[in-house]
């Protein structure tokens, strides 16, 4: 079946520096998804692509969709300690299925 | 206030049982899911569910049983013959196919062995 890769599995930053996790998928994708996970919570919605080298941005988060479609990434700018979570790129299988990548978990020494 | 309710948040299973975690919708939605997920592991699918009465094995259905007879509720049983079964547990919904429309989660079932 299809994978989804995400790079890097863990992540320790420095308050204010910058944080980037990368997703690859072994296949060309429809859309991709992005999920936050909190330490002890549920996976929230952040933001869906869809097109082809599309970049929308969330305050300090840029989104990008690589132009085959097939790779995503997320960074974060000047990280602040409420951005520490589980981050997880999804993306469909077949017609009703997310695959998702294992997650990238970023922690922040404040 | 709309939303997933999981319940119960804590779950202790004795060799040889069964047991069933509950899933609750208000929000309308069509499709409901389960979820896996193992300590800094991604959430693997276990079953899901499109609509009333039907519903589909995930990649880890084995040891697991579902049914959906109502729109609003999809609950999940952890047979005995599920041989690792300490995990924690999502249930999520989607207004549609979950593939094109963003998954809504409940806070979530963690589920150990006595």
């Amino acid at each position: 079946g299809q994978q989804v890769m995400q790079i890097p599995q863990y992540q320790h930053v420095q308050e204010g520096e910058d944080f980037t996790t990368y997703c690859n998928s072994s296949t060309t994708l429809s859309n991709i998804q992005w999920y936050k996970q909190r330490p002890g919570g549920h996976p929230v919605f952040l933001i869906q692509l869809v097109k082809s080298g599309e970049v929308k941005k969330q305050k300090r988060l840029t989104f990008q969709f690589g132009e085959a479609k097939k790779n995503s990434s997320l960074h974060i700018t000047a990280t602040q300690t409420t951005d520490v979570g589980t981050y997880f790129c999804a993306g469909p299988e077949g017609a009703q299925k997310l695959v998702f990548g294992q997650g990238t978990r970023l922690t922040i020494n404040p | 206030d709309g939303g997933i309710t999981q319940s119960p948040k804590y779950l202790f299973r004795k060799e040889g049982q069964n047991v069933t975690l509950s899933c609750e919708q208000n929000l309308n939605h069509d499709a409901m899911y389960w979820y896996r997920q193992d300590p800094g592991q991604g959430l693997r699918l276990i079953y899901y569910s499109q609509i009333v009465n039907d519903f589909q094995k995930g990649d880890i259905a084995e040891g697991y049983s579902v049914s959906r007879e109502k729109k609003e509720s999809f609950p999940l049983t952890v047979t005995s013959a599920q041989k690792n079964p300490t995990a924690f547990y999502l249930c999520a919904s989607s207004i549609g196919q979950g593939i094109n429309q963003p998954q809504h989660f409940g806070d979530g079932t963690r589920l150990s062995i006595l």
